[in-house]
This record gives structure tokens, C-alpha cells and sequence, in this order.
């Protein structure tokens, strides 16, 4: 079983929807749980950190975490072309350092 | 804003070669990695550097690959002989220290193994 798990997509969404993006992981002593974004032949960058169950807000973007349920999800409101990247979720479980543990990634794609 | 040097941006070389990537972190970032990304994948950590020291290489192929950080600020990683199933993204990242947990991305090396 992979520690973190996405879903690959494509997805599609049409400018201006919102655009759903969902994370499993598996040590359910995770703590800190990021999403990034990576644009196709470019380094990820990093959107968001969430921490504490619940939902957190920046700009267009909401991250969601529920621990119980071991997945962290990320909106994004007001989907825009530009939007359109790779968005890996990346976890760091409890026993370890910093390492942090990256999902394959969803590949999503806002169309005009 | 300071941001994560590497340099080459882009290598091709052939197989048995040997090749080095070279990375420096954000000023005063005590925490430094290394991580491969093969198309299509997420980034595999392959060794974390704690100032000099390493603190995880559990996924670092030895035979061929070594890294070091020998003052504790710039790091290179090295791969001799190069293999066609090294060609992927070679990323580094840096943190403040290893409980400061947010990882900073350089632009990462392009390596093609021919």
C-alpha cells in the first residue's frame, strides 16, 4: 500500500467551476500534510500547508483535512486556465524526520 | 525572494558516464534534499542533509550514487556510471530545519541518459 494516494485524472473542469482534488494516506499519524503545484516540466511549488482538521482558506484555494478519515482534499474556486498543472499532495507521517512522502499526483485541466 | 539554486538546468550524457548535480538552498535552511522524479510520478526523496550530516539515505542507490553537503550549505549529488533508468527530474529542496516542516523547491535538473 502507498503511503499517499491520488487520483491521476485527467481531470477536466470549465473555467470559472470549481475543481476538486482528493488525497488518501495511510499512517494515521500524520501530521502535516502540503499541496503543491507542478506545471509540466517545472518543480512543484508549494500552494498550501494544512495542520489541524477542518478547512483552511488562501485566495481561491481551500484546503480540507479529515484525520479520522485519513484524506486531505484542495478546491479550487474560480478555476482558471492558468490553474491547469500537475497538484501532488505530499504528507509527513509521524515517524519520520521531515521526509515528506508524495502522491503520483492529479493532473488537472481547465478549459476555456 | 530567496529561492533554491541548481544548476545544470538540463544534462544529457551516455550511458556509464558520470554525471553531478549541484544545489544551493535558501540562505540559512539547515535541512537540504535530493529527489527523483521520473515522469509521470511523484518526487522519491533519495537523501536528506541535515547541516553536513546525513540523516536519511535509506533510498540513495550506493553502488552508484553519493552525495554531500561538506560545509553544510551547498550540496552535489553524483551518479557514476550513469544508467538509461537514471534519466528523471532531479529535484532539490530545502527547509529551515528538519521541524520546520514547508520543503522549498529549486527548478530541479533535467538528466537523459542516452
Amino acid at each position: 500500500q502507498k503511503e499517499v494516494e491520488q487520483n491521476s485524472g485527467p481531470l477536466s473542469v470549465p473555467e470559472g467551476a470549481i475543481a476538486s482534488l482528493n488525497c488518501t494516506y495511510s499512517d494515521r499519524g500524520s501530521q502535516s500534510f502540503f499541496w503543491y503545484r507542478q506545471y509540466s516540466g517545472k518543480s512543484p511549488e508549494l500552494i498550501m500547508f494544512i495542520y489541524s482538521n477542518g478547512d483552511k482558506e488562501d485566495g481561491r484555494f481551500t484546503a480540507q483535512l479529515n484525520k479520522a478519515s485519513q484524506y486531505v482534499s484542495l478546491l479550487i474556486r474560480d478555476s482558471q486556465p492558468s490553474d491547469s498543472a500537475t497538484y501532488l499532495c505530499a504528507v509527513r507521517p509521524s515517524n519520520t524526520g521531515n521526509q515528506f512522502y508524495f502522491g503520483t499526483g492529479t493532473s488537472l485541466t481547465v478549459i476555456p | 525572494e530567496a529561492e533554491v539554486a541548481q544548476s545544470p538546468r538540463y544534462k544529457i550524457t551516455e550511458k556509464s558516464q558520470a554525471v553531478a548535480f549541484w544545489c544551493d538552498p535558501i540562505s540559512g535552511h539547515a535541512t537540504l534534499y535530493w529527489y527523483r522524479q521520473i515522469l509521470g510520478q511523484g518526487p522519491e526523496l533519495l537523501v536528506q542533509f541535515q547541516d553536513e550530516s546525513v540523516v536519511d539515505d535509506s533510498q540513495l542507490p550506493k553502488d552508484r550514487f553519493s552525495a554531500e553537503r561538506l560545509k553544510g550549505v551547498d550540496s552535489t549529488l553524483k551518479i557514476q556510471p550513469a544508467e538509461l533508468g537514471d534519466s528523471a527530474m532531479y529535484l532539490c529542496a530545502s527547509s529551515l530545519d528538519a521541524a520546520t516542516d514547508t520543503q522549498y523547491f529549486g527548478p530541479g535538473t533535467r538528466l537523459t541518459v542516452l
